[in-house]
């Protein structure tokens, strides 16, 4: 099981809304509302910022969304703010053997 | 609120085994709402799920590192540990405990805050 594919790096300006798409198969994200999203930034360890595809732990900002399409899940923050700079991590529960995967991961930059 | 801790070594030679602890404060790791996990993250690279372990003692382990390791629960103690085997520079990378919801939502919602391991001779 291959992890789920992220593009690597994705930038705005402060204000803006940015996406972060999650690419998988009918057997993980398509197939499942266990797809999650954790913000790691550097030297931290990662934190989970939405679970069921589009819940929001409690603490976490409102300015971050999830959402989903077949087999393509997606993060939206809005109101990018400079704390944001981070990279971004989509994570899914599969019927595979392997039962949680990561997603390649997407570097955030505010520029 | 709940806390994870890594404990271990921080360099280990190559064939050698690795063991890490990691230690739950703040709550029981004998709950039947949670499993408990090993995740991975070699240097400059993106996260790796190892295996769970449920308080009863079932565990899930990764395919691809089936074979070499083994992760056990000790409910009196508040842990749970992480075992593997015939560690080669491959296996170098910061090694993180976490909870996972079990049942409804499937996530990794609280972590440690990570033990970096080196394979060196």
């Amino acid at each position: 099981q291959s992890a789920l594919t992220q593009p690597a790096s994705v930038s705005g300006s402060p204000g803006q809304s940015i996406t972060i798409s999650c690419t998988g198969t009918s057997s993980d994200v398509g197939g499942y509302n266990y797809v999650s999203w954790f913000q790691q930034h550097p030297g931290k360890a990662p934190k989970l910022i939405i679970y069921y595809v589009n819940n929001r732990p409690s603490g976490v900002s409102n300015r971050f969304s999830g959402s989903k399409s077949g087999n393509t899940a997606s993060l939206t923050i809005s109101g990018l703010q400079a704390e944001d700079e981070a990279d971004y991590y989509c994570s899914a529960y599969t019927s595979s053997s392997t039962p949680y995967i990561f997603g390649t991961g997407t570097k955030v930059t505010v520029v | 609120q709940l806390h994870l801790q890594e404990s271990g070594p921080g360099l280990v030679k190559p064939s050698e085994t690795l063991s890490l602890t990691c230690s739950v404060s703040g709550g029981s790791i004998s709950t039947s709402d949670y499993y408990w996990g090993w995740i991975r993250q070699p240097p400059g690279e993106g996260l790796e799920w190892i295996g769970s372990i449920f308080y009863s003692g079932s565990t899930y382990y990764s395919p691809s590192l089936r074979g070499r390791v083994t992760i056990s629960v000790d409910t009196s103690k508040n842990q749970f540990s992480l075992s593997l085997r015939s560690m080669t520079a491959a296996d170098t990378a910061m090694y993180y405990c976490a909870r996972v919801t079990r049942g409804g939502f499937r996530a990794f919602d609280i972590w440690g805050q990570g033990t970096l391991v080196a394979v060196s001779s």
